[in-house]
This record gives structure tokens, C-alpha cells and sequence, in this order.
């Protein structure tokens, strides 16, 4: 399956500042996903990033607060803006594995593990 | 549209003993089930997936889990703890079909008592 790098690990961010999470796949990928992880939440899904389209973020995203790039079939970049502490939280990414049964298997990378003061 | 209920977010289990964390989900549609495991300050990664076919399906590190339509379950059980088994376990659910959107559980983290 692919590897996926991501970056920063983590950070600690003033409230009002912006953030850009990176993600490396090591292999090219149609779909990636980007994730928050909330302590006691389920995983939320931000938005589907596909190559050569605008991403589709999902109720309660959008993309002034949560811009997405795709410049290519190995890269994305999440951009958390004018951060609140209500955006501390892990920030995942993933990517979708093909399988014979064509379930939508995911890799994820560690995650980005955002506090903000 | 899906949903996924854990029951528990944490367990403990003696090493050694029965492992079962239980997983409920409601899904409008044949459902695709998954559980994923998450080691910490790692990603998560797919311990088993069933899709169609035998209800059983076996998973990675002895796990498994059974898929019940009438109970809309899908439990994971292993029948014998071991210490390297602590950590937070998700279930997951799509719709049937390619490239579904996956919707998760709140996760439950299992403690492993030596």
C-alpha cells in the first residue's frame, strides 16, 4: 500500500494565524482525503481532493476556512485559516487503495496534530 | 447515508483473555464494514474489510470479525489478548460500491492489563 508522509507532525499556533499541512504520497493516487480527528470524535471528513479539480468539502467545511491544493497525483496541501482553538485537533490525511472488491480502502498518513492558543 | 456506533470507548482485557469490541452500524444501503487500528502517534491501518461473501472475515494480528445483517453488527473479537494489541480501534462504514465516502466510529481504546 502506499506511504504517505506528512507535515509538520505537529505544531502550536496563535489564534488568528494560518497553517499548511503537506502530504507526500509515494506513489500516484486519483482520491486523497483529508480528515480531522477530534479526542472523543469520530474522524470527520473534510473534503475529497482529486488531480485537476476543485476539492469537494462537506457539510460544515469550507473552503475559505479549509483551502485544498492538488497540484499533482503525489501532493496535497490542507490550509487550516485564522485559526481558533476549536481547530486543535489531528489533521489526516489519506489516500483510497484499490481493492479487487473495489471497497474504498484507506492508508492514512500519521497526521498533523494542531494546537492553537 | 451511514452511521457507525462503538459501545465503549475504552475496554480493558487481561492479556490473554477474549478481546470484543463492538460495533453497530445503519446504513440505507448493502454496506461495505471496516476496522481500522490506530498505534499511537501512527495513521490508521486497515485491520479487515468485508465486502461481500462469507459473513467471518479475518483480519490482520488474529482478529476477526463476523458481519450480522439482522443484528446490524460487526464485532471484532480475538480470542487471546496479547500487550502489542493496546491500541484505539476504529469501525468503519460506505455504502457498496467503488470509492464510497467512509464514515467512522468514535473509536474505542483498548487497554491490555499484564
Amino acid at each position: 500500500s502506499a506511504v504517505i508522509s506528512q507535515k509538520p507532525s505537529r505544531d502550536i499556533c496563535q489564534r488568528g494565524t494560518s497553517l499548511t499541512i503537506q502530504c507526500q504520497v509515494d506513489s500516484q493516487v486519483t482520491m486523497m482525503f483529508w480528515y480531522r480527528q477530534q479526542p472523543g470524535q469520530s474522524l470527520t471528513l473534510i473534503a475529497t481532493a482529486n488531480q485537476g479539480s476543485e476539492a469537494t468539502y462537506e457539510s460544515g467545511f469550507v473552503i475559505d476556512k479549509f483551502p485544498i491544493s492538488r497540484p499533482n497525483l503525489t501532493f496535497s496541501t490542507l490550509t487550516v485559516s485564522n485559526m481558533s482553538p476549536e481547530d486543535s485537533s489531528i489533521y489526516l490525511c489519506s489516500v483510497a487503495r484499490d481493492t479487487d472488491s473495489g471497497a474504498n480502502v484507506l492508508t492514512f498518513g500519521a497526521g498533523s496534530r494542531l494546537t492553537v492558543l | 447515508a451511514q452511521s457507525v456506533t462503538q459501545l465503549g470507548s475504552h475496554v480493558s482485557v487481561s492479556e490473554g483473555a477474549l478481546v470484543l469490541l463492538r460495533c453497530n452500524y445503519s446504513s440505507s444501503v448493502p454496506p461495505y464494514l471496516f476496522w481500522y487500528v490506530q498505534y499511537p502517534n501512527q495513521g490508521l491501518q486497515l485491520l479487515l474489510k468485508y465486502t461481500t461473501g462469507a459473513t467471518l472475515v479475518k483480519g490482520i494480528n488474529g482478529f476477526e470479525a463476523e458481519f450480522k445483517k439482522s443484528e446490524t453488527s460487526f464485532h471484532l473479537t480475538k480470542p487471546s489478548a496479547h500487550m502489542s494489541d493496546a491500541a484505539e480501534y476504529f469501525c468503519a462504514v460506505s455504502a457498496s460500491g467503488g470509492y464510497q465516502k467512509v464514515t467512522f466510529g468514535t473509536g474505542t481504546k483498548l487497554q491490555v492489563i499484564p
